[in-house]
């Protein structure tokens, strides 16, 4: 029952390097989510996608790049890391946005610094 | 726009203290409206939705009622407990809509 699996789960970048955050689901799910929390925050949308093949851009998309290759892959990738990019990011997808598939589920975190 | 505005915290409470976190919301249309809460250092999970007017979601002791003409989803529990320690997040989704929006999280604190 694996559910949404998201590595790594801790990372220190030194700014200007990339790295790929990798979010994989078993559920056969057709939406997959990135996220951002900072402290005391809210999640912001970083980017979505509806299905294999499609993304779109969320609130906060600047900085970072995904795709989606597969139903079951989602990978974020962080070009430059700034300091500004400091946050907890978490995975999540849901079946659908309507109905009864209607709700979504998050991976466990994957907490990023950059220093 | 969309967007879901709930109370700002952080809330502590004494163990089996009645619980009321507030949350309203702003949507377009008909949407779909959920609790979820977020243990330390975990990632959130689903505590109980709602999908039409009147309907109420409970779980775990916890209810919230989709209040229409009010546009609010309050969250409730008559007696908490130190384990619901955590931090609670409202959340709708447009039934026409791609996105979830969440509103910024209440930190709850149940003290013994």
């Amino acid at each position: 029952n694996a559910g949404v699996t998201q590595t790594p789960k801790f990372r220190i970048l030194k700014i200007g390097q990339s790295m790929t955050l990798q979010c994989t689901q078993d559920m056969n799910h057709n939406y997959m989510y990135w996220y951002r929390q900072d402290p005391g925050m809210g999640l912001k949308l970083i980017y979505y996608s509806v299905g294999a093949g499609i993304t779109d851009k969320g609130e906060v998309p600047n900085g970072y790049n995904v795709s989606r290759s597969t139903t079951e892959d989602f990978p974020l990738r962080l070009e430059l890391a700034a300091p500004s990019q400091t946050s907890v990011y978490f995975c999540a997808s849901s079946y659908s946005t309507r109905g009864d598939g209607n709700t979504i589920y998050f991976g466990e975190g994957s907490w990023l610094t950059v220093v | 726009g969309n967007s879901v505005t709930q109370m700002e915290g952080p809330v502590t409470l004494s163990e089996e203290a009645f619980l009321t976190i507030n949350c309203t919301y702003t949507a377009t249309g008909y949407p779909s409206l959920f609790w979820y809460v977020q243990y330390p250092g975990e990632g959130l999970q689903l505590l109980l939705k709602a999908t039409k007017a009147d309907d109420k979601g409970s779980n775990k002791g916890f209810e919230a009622t989709y209040r229409k003409e009010t546009t609010s989803f309050h969250l409730e529990k008559g007696s908490v407990q130190v384990s619901d320690s955590a931090v609670y997040f409202c959340a709708l989704i447009r039934n026409t809509g791609n996105q979830f929006y969440f509103g910024t999280g209440t930190s709850l604190t149940v003290i013994p």
